[in-house]
């Protein structure tokens, strides 16, 4: 079965830093790679998506994923943090055995002191 | 920017009671789905349309739970009866379909059920 894990609950960064937030999967085949964020009491929202070619991939709000495949990794990254960028994060995998399913890690709070 | 539209935001409702809830997708988008997201998790897949049909209800608890998207455009999630530990958002997407694999799912603002 595909599979994201997200090793970290709470990430904390200081406004101005750089931030990253890990994810690794375990899939099958090519990976199709997402990130969402969720703010509190709404829906997710889509950042970025990896499926194939560059390894650097760039999204909204400034964020920018790097694509690993022999670390089997898929981590977020933004090289100044807001402090309106505290939220949750996740990050997913599609699972090609089944039509279009998203599979999500648990999420990653991140957490930008002003 | 057309989004996914989700009602009612909150809901509490008795144990033991029916709940429904329901969405609208972004026009155009044949894939729809529900996802249930208890506190502290990701989101996990109960239910996929593939316009009015179910592709994929293979975490829904059918003995409880069920839904429909009867002419392939909104949709409704019912439970009855209702159970404590069915308190958690509930969220609605919807996304384009076809071959191509990297279509990514639009979500609605979601429904934070509670049961009492």
């Amino acid at each position: 079965a595909q599979s994201v894990a997200q090793p970290e609950d709470q990430v904390n960064v200081a406004e101005g830093n750089p931030l990253t937030v890990k994810c690794t999967y375990s899939v099958s085949g090519n990976p199709y790679l997402f990130w969402y964020v969720q703010y509190p009491n709404r829906g997710l929202q889509f950042l970025l998506k990896y499926i194939t070619g560059d390894n650097l991939v760039k999204g909204s709000y400034g964020f920018e994923a790097e694509f690993n495949k022999s670390q089997t990794s898929f981590h977020l990254k933004k090289p100044s943090a807001l402090v309106s960028d505290s939220a949750l994060y996740f990050c997913a995998v599609r699972d090609r055995k089944s039509f279009q399913k998203l599979v999500f890690g648990t999420g990653t709070r991140l957490l930008v002191s002003p | 920017e057309a989004e996914v539209a989700q009602s009612p935001r909150y809901k509490i409702t008795e144990k033991s009671q029916a709940v429904a809830f329901w969405c609208d997708p972004i026009s155009g988008h044949a894939t729809l789905y529900w996802y249930r997201q208890i506190l502290g998790q990701g989101p996990e897949l109960l239910v996929q349309f593939q316009d009015e049909s179910v592709v994929d209800d293979s975490q829904l608890p059918k003995d409880r739970f069920s839904a429909e998207r009867l002419k392939g455009v909104d949709s409704t999630l019912k439970i009855q009866p209702a159970e404590l530990g069915d308190s958690a958002m509930y969220l609605c997407a919807s996304s384009l379909t076809g071959p191509e694999p990297s279509y990514e799912q639009y979500f609605g603002p979601g429904t934070r059920l509670t049961v009492t």
